[in-house]
């Protein structure tokens, strides 16, 4: 069974700085992908950064990065240089080799304080 | 870029009444999906749907729900008996044959069963 863990309910940042959120995923698949997704208080699902899993790069997107260590099974969110509008809810989320569903975690709300 | 697009944002129902949710997915994607987010917990997946019928389902997609591809371009949720507990966002999504890339979510349906 896939499983995905984000152990921080709750983070906060100083604006223009960078912050790591936490997510470590469980799956026996050797083929599989990590997303995060932003949600902003209006609740949309906003997709911000992909790795797969022979990925071998960190995968960066803009201010984003994920720090992806496979061993550990862990592929934290980096963002940096932090701004007001990043204040949102952050979820990990893993998608297995059959494809038919996304396994999120329970997220992670950022506030950056300016 | 293409969106997928959902109707209506916010619905309110009594409880006991049925309710259809609208989706349209991005033209070109084959695959698509409903998932829900009971108000402060995490995205839960719902459904898959490819090649006119569904491919998988969860423990919660049960006799009450139904999905629909009723023409060429909408797909539809159909809640049957709305419970109090119902009240949650339902998010759409679709994607492309590649099955470890992720999705394109839509802006979501607020359901509050009253």
């Amino acid at each position: 069974a896939q499983k995905i863990t984000q152990t921080q309910p709750g983070m906060f940042v100083q604006e223009k700085e960078a912050v790591t959120l936490d997510c470590t995923y469980d799956t026996s698949d050797q083929s599989y992908g990590l997303f995060w997704y932003k949600q902003p208080s209006s609740g949309e699902m906003i997709f911000l950064i992909y790795q797969g899993s022979y990925d071998e790069q960190n995968a960066t997107e803009g201010r984003y990065s994920l720090n992806f260590q496979k061993a550990r099974k862990s592929a934290n969110l980096v963002i940096s240089a932090s701004q007001l509008g990043d204040s949102a809810m952050y979820f990990c989320a893993m998608r297995d080799v059959t494809g038919n569903q996304f396994y999120f975690g329970t997220g992670t709300s950022l506030t950056v304080i300016p | 870029e293409p969106e997928v697009t959902q109707t209506p944002s916010h619905q309110v129902t009594q409880m006991g009444q049925e309710v259809i949710l609208r989706c349209v997915p991005i033209s070109n994607h084959l695959y698509f999906y409903w998932y829900r987010q009971i108000l402060g917990q995490k995205v839960e997946f719902l459904v898959s749907f490819y090649n006119n019928e569904i491919s998988e389902k969860s423990e919660i997609f049960d006799d009450q729900f139904s999905v629909e591809r009723p023409d060429g371009s909408n797909f539809t949720l159909k809640i049957r008996s709305t419970k109090l507990e119902d009240s949650a966002m339902y998010f759409c999504a679709s994607s492309e044959l590649g099955r470890l890339y992720g999705y394109t979510f839509g802006s979501g349906t607020r359901l509050t069963v009253v």
